[in-house]
């Protein structure tokens, strides 16, 4: 189970956004190691975007105000400066074991 | 960069059953896996399923029972039948590439499709 925090998250344009996750299982890949966590971005009407894999590693364009930090079994997701475009819904999501299992999603919107 | 498409019927009554397709161009069908993702208002995002590029399936417990993913490498494409469905599978259905180290996260997704289950 992946529980995402806050639901719903207000910020100033220019300022720093904080989105949680846990797990309830340790994600540790041991072979890698490396953490099977990944963020995902969603606007109204369109799928998800990949944003970050294992934990932290941002997808190629993804501006690097997104951060992905975090082990075992919470992570963090962090956007450094807040521009209107990053207005979306915010997933984390488990691939360590099947089912994949995606958190509830936190709002992000403009303060 | 692969580029998915997918189509399918939108409008279905209970008991009917929900057949998907999803087309890739543009990136190489083998070496990945191929999964399906849907997402409701009461559910979230909810992983149906995958299958990888040589066939083998695996499915979500929750729904294993009515559900089948296939795929023809010859046209790139796969596709998802949900059997029996119910006003509980209404959602936006996704098809989407999945990159998989023993699971997977879905680096390409489609662009949905609602479907909506009444009678």
């Amino acid at each position: 189970v992946m529980t995402q925090s806050p639901v719903s998250l207000p910020v100033s344009l220019g300022e720093r956004a904080t989105i949680n996750c846990k797990s309830s299982q340790i994600l540790l890949y041991s072979s890698k190691n490396k953490h099977c966590l990944a963020w995902y971005q969603q606007k109204p009407g369109q799928p998800p975007k990949l944003l970050i894999s294992w934990a932290s590693t941002r997808e190629s364009g993804v501006p690097d105000r997104f951060t992905g930090s975090g082990s075992g079994t919470d992570f963090t997701l962090t956007i450094s400066s807040l521009q209107a475009e990053d207005v979306a819904v915010y997933y984390c999501q488990q691939y360590y074991s099947t089912p994949l299992t995606f958190g509830q999603g936190t709002k992000l919107e403009i303060k | 960069q692969v580029q998915l498409q997918q189509w399918g019927a939108g409008l279905l009554k209970p008991s009917e059953n929900l057949s998907l397709i999803c087309g890739a161009s543009g990136g190489s069908f083998s070496g990945y896996y191929w999964s399906w993702i849907r997402q409701s208002p009461g559910m979230g995002l909810e992983w149906i399923g995958e299958i990888s590029h040589r066939g083998s399936t695996n499915y979500n417990p929750s729904l294993r029972s009515r559900v089948t993913i296939s795929l023809d490498t010859s046209k790139n494409q796969f596709s998802l039948q949900l059997h029996s469905v119910t006003a509980a599978d209404t959602a936006v259905y996704y098809c989407a590439r999945q990159i998989n180290y023993g699971s997977g996260y879905m680096d390409n997704w489609g662009q949905g499709t609602l479907v909506t289950v009444s009678s």
